[in-house]
């Protein structure tokens, strides 16, 4: 089976700008999550969808959204960038067989 | 809120040596333990896994058993090889929520 994927693996902005982030699961697994990572505050959960329902979400601003599509692939959007948003965003789909999260490469956005 | 603690790195090891990485978590409920390994430039991928109480979970001559009266699931190796060079997450999963709580890493040097 062909593993999480994401697109695009690197992206550089500038403040103020919106960026939109893409993840295509595992086939059969339904459930993506998104997290964030960065050196200061580590890997941090940003929200889960399942079946093209927000199920959670973390405690990150309104400005972080997302969506999923009914073939299960998934976008989320960073709308009015901050510096701080530089990070490694990280798509994960879980298993229905075993509640396991497995991981993409990530995409690294960078905020000038 | 749940959480997760590991042991500052980087941990340096010659080759052969015996590696142990202390993870200690604090939860409600019966989480799932996860260890998850970074290469330089990539993604999570899951090292290992254990869903309940005296489970050890074991993968490519890593080994972590979860120990509910400690609270820990420390994650060891009887010989590291200058491959297993990485960064190392100690994470749980509220079941519930089915979110990802990781610590904050721990970086392991090997060296020849």
């Amino acid at each position: 089976k062909a593993g999480v994927t994401q697109t695009p693996r690197y992206l550089i902005k500038t403040r103020g700008q919106q960026v939109t982030l893409s993840c295509s699961p595992i086939s059969g697994h339904r459930s993506v999550s998104w997290y964030q990572q960065t050196p200061g505050q580590g890997l941090q959960f940003l929200f889960e969808y399942f079946s093209e329902t927000q199920r959670n979400k973390g405690n990150f601003p309104g400005r972080f959204s997302g969506r999923q599509f009914s073939n299960s692939r998934s976008e989320m959007n960073v709308s009015t960038l901050e510096l701080g948003d530089s990070a490694l965003y990280l798509c994960a789909s879980r298993s229905p067989s075993t509640d396991t999260q497995y991981f993409g490469p990530g995409t690294r956005l960078t905020v000038l | 809120g749940d959480s997760v603690t590991q042991m500052e790195g980087p941990v340096t090891l010659s080759e052969e040596a015996f590696l142990t990485i202390n993870c200690t978590y604090t939860a409600t409920g019966y989480p799932s333990l996860f260890w998850y390994v970074q290469y330089p430039g990539e993604g999570l991928q899951l090292l290992l896994k254990a869903t309940k109480a005296d489970d050890k979970g074991s993968n490519k001559g890593f080994e972590a058993t979860y120990r509910k009266e400690t609270t820990s699931f420390h994650l060891e190796k009887g010989s590291v090889q200058v491959s297993d060079s990485a960064v190392y997450f100690c994470a749980l999963m509220d079941t519930g929520r089915r979110a990802l709580t990781f610590g904050s890493g721990t970086r392991l040097q090997v060296q020849p």
